[in-house]
């Protein structure tokens, strides 16, 4: 079934820790992008990339970092984990149209205590 | 700075018709999107205005004012499976998408 892949679903991480979130897409979009959904808050973009090679810093970029080696995939690092990266993140793609809407993953809760 | 303003919560009754507002003050406007997300469950895309006025998809209608900065998704003949949160989103002049908070509808029987 074509769409989104992340993983892992679930996470429970100790402070100070590395963490990669893997993202994966099959639909061949250029664009994706990661964002974090906290309670109350809007979701909120983290990094995004236009096309393979190429990443760029959303409204909350520091503690993460991106890599696009190629169009399918879209990892998310946690260098150093702290407790405020406690949150549901999401990976996204979109396609080239007009509309441009976006197509998410499942989503990985990851908890940092 | 960038605002998308929507109700937290609203509480609607099976078979009846709901409207979700959102008024937003951004950087330019290049779209405005509705998404429909379950508890537990990524957001679904629902609708996509760019121009003023009403789009209607089946149950699902989505209306634009550019010139007053709101729009509203209208949910008719609601189902109990329409118990989710509704995020409108505008992007800007920089193709970025803005997100509300989102909208908590609660349908009761």
């Amino acid at each position: 079934i074509a769409g989104i892949t992340q993983a892992p679903t679930s996470q429970i991480l100790a402070a100070g820790r590395r963490m990669t979130l893997r993202c994966t897409q099959d639909m061949r979009h250029n664009a994706m992008y990661w964002y974090r959904q906290d309670l109350g808050l809007g979701l909120r973009l983290i990094h995004y990339s236009n096309t393979a090679g190429t990443t760029g810093k959303g409204e909350v970029p520091d503690g993460y970092s991106v890599s696009r080696a190629n169009t399918d995939d879209f990892p998310l690092t946690l260098a150093s984990a702290v407790p405020s990266q406690t949150s549901v993140y999401f990976c996204a793609s979109s396609d080239d149209t007009n509309t441009g809407e976006l197509f998410f993953g499942e989503g990985s809760r990851l908890t940092v205590l | 700075g960038q605002n998308i303003d929507q109700p937290t919560e609203m509480t609607a009754t099976e078979g009846a018709i709901v409207q979700i507002n959102c008024t937003y003050q951004t950087s330019g406007f290049n779209g405005l999107f509705w998404y429909q997300q379950h508890a537990g469950e990524a957001p679904t895309f629902l609708s996509y205005n760019v121009l003023d006025g009403l789009e209607e998809k089946g149950r699902f209608s989505s209306f634009l004012s550019r010139s007053k900065g709101y729009s509203y998704l209208l949910l008719k003949e609601l189902q109990m499976k329409d118990s989710a949160s509704y995020l409108c989103a505008v992007r800007d002049s920089n193709y970025q998408l803005i997100w509300g908070a989102g909208t908590k509808l609660i349908i009761k029987p």
